[in-house]
């Protein structure tokens, strides 16, 4: 049975920090990663997705990279801002489109 | 021009009622999902459609019935409530396996 882990599960940081958002994920047999952000009381935003053939993806301040054989990916996100703070999901999918989703981490930017 | 529409956005109800939920989307997708998020944030797929035609279908209590009328549209309904279904539902769309794009949810209290 596939389990997705974020670490940590919250994080703050000052304004303007380089920070690294952690997923683990127990069965390397997927076909992709998505990264979401989702802000209270909303829904969720697709960032990035990662294929199972790829590395890395990037968008804006954004990058993703996916170490299948190790179960990794990590969501760098440059300078940041307060409009950054939200909470960061990683989901992978495991086939038929079915995404098993990680508990997230609550970012915090502070001005 | 929202992409994935839900209805109603919040929804108070006693037990034992049957209620739905409905689910829109514009992008011309062609796989549909529900998911519910407990009240620990977690979020759990429970149905998805591809075509109108039943994919996913996860441990979920068959007083939960997806009806798919179309293509745009998947809808949740619920017999006999109980309390444990409180949760924030949300749809989903996709297309041919990429990026799943998500609703704004649906605040279900069961009182």
């Amino acid at each position: 049975k596939q389990e997705v882990t974020q670490i940590p599960a919250a994080l703050s940081v000052p304004e303007g920090e380089n920070l690294v958002l952690n997923c683990s994920f127990t069965d390397s047999a997927i076909y992709n990663l998505q990264w979401f952000r989702q802000d209270p009381g909303k829904g969720l935003t697709s960032l990035l997705l990662i294929q199972s053939s790829q590395r890395e993806q990037t968008s804006g301040r954004l990058n993703a990279s996916l170490d299948k054989s190790s179960g990794r990916s990590t969501l760098y996100i440059a300078a940041s801002q307060p409009g950054d703070s939200a909470t960061y999901l990683c989901a992978v999918d495991q086939g038929a489109q079915k995404l098993v989703f990680g508990q997230g981490t609550r970012l915090t930017i502070n001005p | 021009d929202t992409a994935v529409s839900q209805t109603p956005k919040y929804l108070v109800t006693q037990m034992g009622n049957d209620k739905s939920i409905k689910c829109e989307q514009n992008l011309g997708h062609d796989t549909m999902y529900w998911y519910k998020q407990d009240s620990k944030k977690f979020l759990k797929i429970m149905f998805s459609y591809n075509n109108k035609e039943l994919i996913i279908n996860e441990t979920v209590p068959n007083r939960f019935s997806p009806k798919s009328p179309d293509k745009a549209h998947l809808n949740l309904h619920i017999n006999s409530l109980e309390l444990g279904d409180s949760a924030v539902y949300f749809c989903a769309s996709s297309f041919q396996g990429y990026e799943q794009y998500f609703g704004p949810g649906t605040r279900l209290t069961v009182t």
